[in-house]
Parts: structure tokens; sequence; C-alpha cells
């Protein structure tokens, strides 16, 4: 398994500000994936983390709102830009490729609250 | 990805064993089901998977039909900490990301 940590935990921020969120893996792995989960609702995925190249993002999300880096196989980032009240969510990193590429892990989420 | 149908909530007595269904009459013969879970304010947990065949972990048991179009996850003795939302997702054994339904929010009651 692999143990993700993620930061902040939380924050508070305020309208047309930024906010990047780190994630940290204890291992080296394939796969990097950062998700949003809105208030009451499920997991979507935002983008998959590339390691050495441009993430690859899922309709609905551009780079210019949630860009992301991954300078190597136990780190990424996303930042979260422009920020409004609609962008208030979790925000959760998962890596797979760790325990053998079958199985997913998950962080424990970065709860974001824009006023 | 087949797409999976869970019933949206259920519950359980502490104690007793919670069989969640779950139906993915589409799904491939290459595709796997995955279980997880979200314990309320934390990230999803992996519990299970499996691809034809029953398997059983120190957290649960799968349950997959001859037929590969349903499945149930068995909790054999539900706690009041098995109180989360659970959920079943079908895809191929791969590095593709996963791709979360609903779910089936389980309440487990003193």
């Amino acid at each position: 398994s692999a143990v993700i940590s993620q930061k902040p935990s939380r924050d508070i921020c305020q309208r047309g500000t930024s906010l990047t969120i780190q994630c940290q893996v204890d291992s080296q792995v394939t796969m990097m994936f950062w998700y949003r989960q809105q208030p009451g609702q499920s997991l979507t995925l935002i983008a998959t983390a590339n390691q050495g190249s441009e993430a690859t993002y899922e309709s609905g999300f551009v780079i210019d709102k949630f860009p992301i880096s991954r300078p190597n196989l136990t780190f990424s980032t996303l930042t979260v830009s422009n920020l409004s009240p609609e962008d208030s969510s979790i925000y959760l990193c998962s890596v797979s490729g760790a325990g053998g590429p079958d199985t997913q892990y998950f962080g424990p989420g970065t709860r974001l609250t824009v006023l | 990805d087949a797409k999976t149908t869970q019933p949206p909530s259920m519950d359980c007595a502490e104690g007793r064993a919670a069989n969640l269904p779950c139906n993915h009459s589409t799904i491939s013969g290459n595709e796997y089901v995955y279980w997880y879970r979200q314990i309320h304010s934390q990230g999803p947990q992996y519990i299970i998977h499996g691809l034809k065949n029953n398997e059983t972990n120190e957290m649960a048991s799968l349950i997959i039909t001859e037929d590969r179009k349903s499945s149930t996850l068995i909790l054999p003795h539900a706690t009041l900490r098995d109180t989360a939302v659970y959920y079943c997702i079908v895809r191929v054994n791969s590095g593709y990301a996963l791709n979360f339904g609903k779910g089936t929010s389980l309440l487990v009651t003193p």
C-alpha cells in the first residue's frame, strides 16, 4: 500500500485568489490523480498527473483553472486558480502502482472553502 | 467502464452481516469489480476487488454471480465504524483512474 499526505488539510480563501495543494507519497508510484468532491456529491476526476509532461484533463476541467505539476514519482501539486465559491470542495490526491497496478489509494483530502 | 447500480441507502444492525448489492449487467470480460468506501470527511478506502471468483480478505467478502452481472459485498459483523458510503466500481485492471458513482450510504445502528 501507499501512504499519502496532503497539505494543507483545509483552508479558507477569498474569491479571486489561488490555492496550491501538495500531495506527497511515501513510495514511487506510476500514476497520480486529482479528484474533486463537491458538497454532498461523489468524487469527480479532475486530471491525471503525468510525470515529466503535461497533465491529462477530464472533460470540463482546464489547465488554466487547475494547473498541475508532477516533478517526480512521489510528489504532485494541484492549484485551483481564480477561486469562486463554486470551487468550495474537497480535493483528493490518489495514486496507483504502489502495491501492484490495480489498487488505487487516496490521500486524506484538502477541504477548501471560498468566501 | 461499465456502469453500476447500487441502492442509495441501507441500514444494518451492529453485529449483523451487511450485504451490499451491486448490478453491473454490461460488464466486459476483462473488467474487474472493485469496492471502496468513504467514511465521512476521509479519503476513499480500498476494500476488495475480484474478476469472477469470490474473494475474501480481512475486511470483507466479495461474491460475484456466475454471469458476472451482479455482485455483493459482505461485511460479516458490521460495527458502527463501518458506517460509510460504499462504492462499487467496474473497470479494467490497469492504471486508469476510478470512476465513482453515487454509491450506497450504509448506516450501522446500535
